[in-house]
């Protein structure tokens, strides 16, 4: 059964340094999306991606960060300048409709950040 | 999109029923029902989602009443792999961004 695989899966990086984060959605998807939980917290949503484009991106998704498409298969998030308050695990996830019914997750990346 | 509200945690016996309700008495006629669940530190999982008729599929079903303010997630016959936390989430089917709003959900545990 197809899969969203994403890598690293525990990223530990310093303050104030750059990470990217990367998924591969199933193959035939075209609607790409990345939520962060921060531990033992609620699932947040922060941004879908579709067309080459950002659809929609909450407040948390502010220009420290950017989302890219670089090739055919990956799908990336990149933190500029990362923070204490990043630490999360960061779900990418994708979904073959227009309307997004079923959103295929990942087992996710835990950012930690020292 | 409406808010659903959702007991914080539930117990199934195993091989029993789950029936996981979810409120959302301010759904508008153009919002689905959706539920996910996450078992622990996954990712979300999608389970099922629907309009305003019953569905069902190989997971569970969904129990939406006449008026849409209430639903229900039936998972027939639980096993322990179930233990999870269980999401409600309404959200307009023309949601531009396609954006799911997590609540807190229902953790639903399963015992022997």
């Amino acid at each position: 059964e197809p899969e969203v695989t994403q890598t690293p899966s525990h990223q530990v990086t310093q303050m104030g340094q750059e990470v990217i984060l990367r998924c591969v959605p199933i193959s035939n998807h075209l609607y790409f999306y990345w939520y962060r939980q921060i531990l033992g917290q609620k699932v947040e949503f922060l941004v879908s991606f579709y067309n080459n484009e950002i659809s929609e991106k909450s407040e948390i998704f502010d220009d420290q960060f950017s989302v890219e498409r670089p090739d055919g298969s990956n799908f990336t998030l990149k933190i500029r300048s990362t923070k204490l308050e990043d630490s999360a695990m960061y779900f990418c996830a994708s979904s073959v409709d227009r309307w997004g019914h079923e959103q295929y997750f990942g087992p996710g990346t835990r950012l930690t950040v020292t | 999109d409406a808010k659903t509200t959702q007991p914080p945690s539930m117990d199934c016996a195993e091989g029993r029923a789950a029936n996981l309700p979810c409120n959302h008495s301010t759904i508008s006629g153009n919002e689905y029902v959706y539920w996910y669940r996450q078992i622990h530190s996954q990712g979300p999982q999608y389970i099922i989602h629907g309009l305003k008729n019953n569905e069902t599929n190989e997971m569970a079903s969904l129990i939406i009443t006449e008026d849409r303010k209430s639903s229900t997630l039936i998972l027939p016959h639980a096993t322990l792999r179930d233990t999870a936390v269980y999401y409600c989430i309404v959200r307009s089917g023309n949601n531009a961004g396609n954006m799911l709003t997590f609540g807190g959900g229902t953790r639903l545990m399963v015992k022997p």
